[in-house]
């Protein structure tokens, strides 16, 4: 089974919208985190957001924010106000367990494509 | 937020030859760094997980022979392509952890190396 699922491969989105990118995981550990990572054409990973599986308030940092619904297994990222450099592939990826050595399993990501 | 550096960016190989890319931390010590590779349009697959004076896990799969990952100091691991082919062209990324971190904190990429095989 896949460890994390994002089921849009290609989203639009018009300047200044709001666009939600869906991710859905999977894991039977209790301790986990969930990452959202953009990567532009120029193939650098940018953290966006974190998640904590512990973590009572939904993340958000600036114009992100992620959607946290436990029992749906799902973590949304939600862009407000798209700008035109948001135009990337947004990928989640999954920790599980706490620890420092534990890698990180990515989804198959989402193109998106903000339009004027 | 922290500094990975990787190097090359870019690199074109002839067949057969091999290639050294390097990562590296340029701000903190990194005990453990991992090395993902991804074809055009995919996701990054991890490859293995270095660990810093020890030998590096293999995810299934990988050719521990053909890549060979080490990890000498805290702030530097290396992925050698040892006799390339053309089907080994991809982009190759890495990423560290800080020692110091909170388990629950990201881990820091490198720019990535797009490697190809002629």
């Amino acid at each position: 089974a896949q460890k994390i699922t994002q089921t849009q491969p290609g989203m639009f989105v018009q300047e200044k919208e709001a666009v939600t990118l869906d991710c859905t995981y999977d894991t039977s550990d209790p301790s986990y985190g969930l990452f959202w990572y953009k990567q532009p054409s120029s193939g650098e990973m940018i953290f966006l957001i974190y998640q904590g599986s512990y973590d009572q308030q939904n993340a958000t940092e600036g114009r992100y924010s992620l959607n946290f619904q436990k029992a749906r297994k799902s973590a949304n990222l939600v862009i407000s106000a798209s700008q035109l450099g948001d135009s990337a592939m947004y990928f989640c990826a999954m920790r599980e367990g706490i620890g420092g050595g534990n890698k990180l399993t990515f989804g198959t990501g989402t193109q998106l494509k903000v339009e004027l | 937020g922290a500094v990975v550096s990787q190097h090359p960016s870019w690199v074109i190989c002839k067949s057969g030859t091999s290639v050294k890319i390097e990562c590296r931390s340029l701000d903190f010590q990194a005990t453990t760094m991992f090395w993902y590779r991804q074809f055009p349009k995919q996701s990054l697959m991890l490859m293995a997980t270095s660990n810093e004076g020890s030998k590096a896990t293999y995810e299934q799969g990988v050719e521990k022979d053909k890549f060979l990952i080490n990890h000498a100091s805290l702030t530097l691991s290396t992925l050698t392509v040892t006799s390339a082919h053309p089907e080994d062209s991809s982009f190759y990324i890495c990423s560290a952890r800080d020692r110091d971190s909170r388990g629950d904190t990201e881990a820091f990429f490198g720019q990535g190396t797009r490697l190809t095989v002629v």
